[in-house]
């Protein structure tokens, strides 16, 4: 399948700085990737739709001010938590839709884990 | 609105059976439906996709879609310990369109 990766894998940040998750797509290209979040015991939540070389669109209660995305190129995606709070502690995962033989999938990174203090 | 519906679980199997995972979705349009496994604290794995009524096998997987009925299932054969995750259904429409998920089905196979 294809492969998807995210960075940093972890990050632990205190309350009011800005925190930038990177997106790949290593063996293919996406011209959409989605970011979700996902708190302990939850299900996924999606955040926005980002769209390569246009602007995210975000999911109803997202603040598109405080979680902006870049979709710079084919292959990136990052998600920037501004001024981040402890309650923005939480699983972020990235995932990247694939167009094969007319038939899509989306494969998901590993996942962003964010501590903020 | 969309909705997908999974059994949450635990769904309790020994080592060795087959687990059988079900799913109904409402949205009669969808067309693409995946199958993944997330274990705890990891990110969704995909296991299985499926795009047209009937069977697809991939090793000890093999997926079950039903338009008509709007189901699709996930058979495990030979259950493992190591298949012991949340399993999530996941449907959408088409490529203008977000995945629907689940709330996830929760696997226990016992050694």
């Amino acid at each position: 399948g294809a492969v998807v990766s995210q960075h940093p894998s972890w990050v632990i940040c205190k309350s009011g700085t800005s925190v930038k998750i990177e997106c790949r797509s290593l063996d293919f290209q996406a011209t959409t990737m989605f970011w979700y979040r996902q708190f302990p015991k939850q299900s996924l939540m999606l955040m926005a739709t980002s769209n390569e070389g246009s602007k995210a669109t975000y999911e109803q209660g997202v603040e598109k001010d405080k979680f902006l995305i870049n979709h710079a190129s084919l292959t990136l995606s990052t998600l920037t938590v501004t001024s981040a709070h402890p309650e923005d502690s939480s699983f972020y995962i990235c995932s990247a839709r694939v167009y094969w033989a007319n038939q899509e999938t989306q494969y998901f990174g590993p996942g962003t884990r964010l501590l903020v203090l | 609105q969309k909705e997908v519906e999974q059994n949450s679980g635990p769904l309790s199997v020994p080592e060795g059976a087959i687990a059988s995972l079900n799913c109904t979705y409402s949205d009669r349009g969808s067309q693409s439906f995946f199958w993944y496994r997330q274990y705890s604290g990891k990110s969704p794995e995909l296991i299985m996709s499926i795009y047209s009524n009937g069977d697809k096998e991939d090793g000890r997987f093999t997926a079950q879609l039903n338009k008509a009925s709007q189901y699709v299932s996930l058979l495990i054969r030979d259950s493992q310990p190591s298949d012991s995750a949340t399993y999530l259904c996941a449907v959408t429409r088409s490529g203008y369109s977000t995945l629907t998920f689940g709330k996830g089905t929760m696997l226990l196979v016992s050694p």
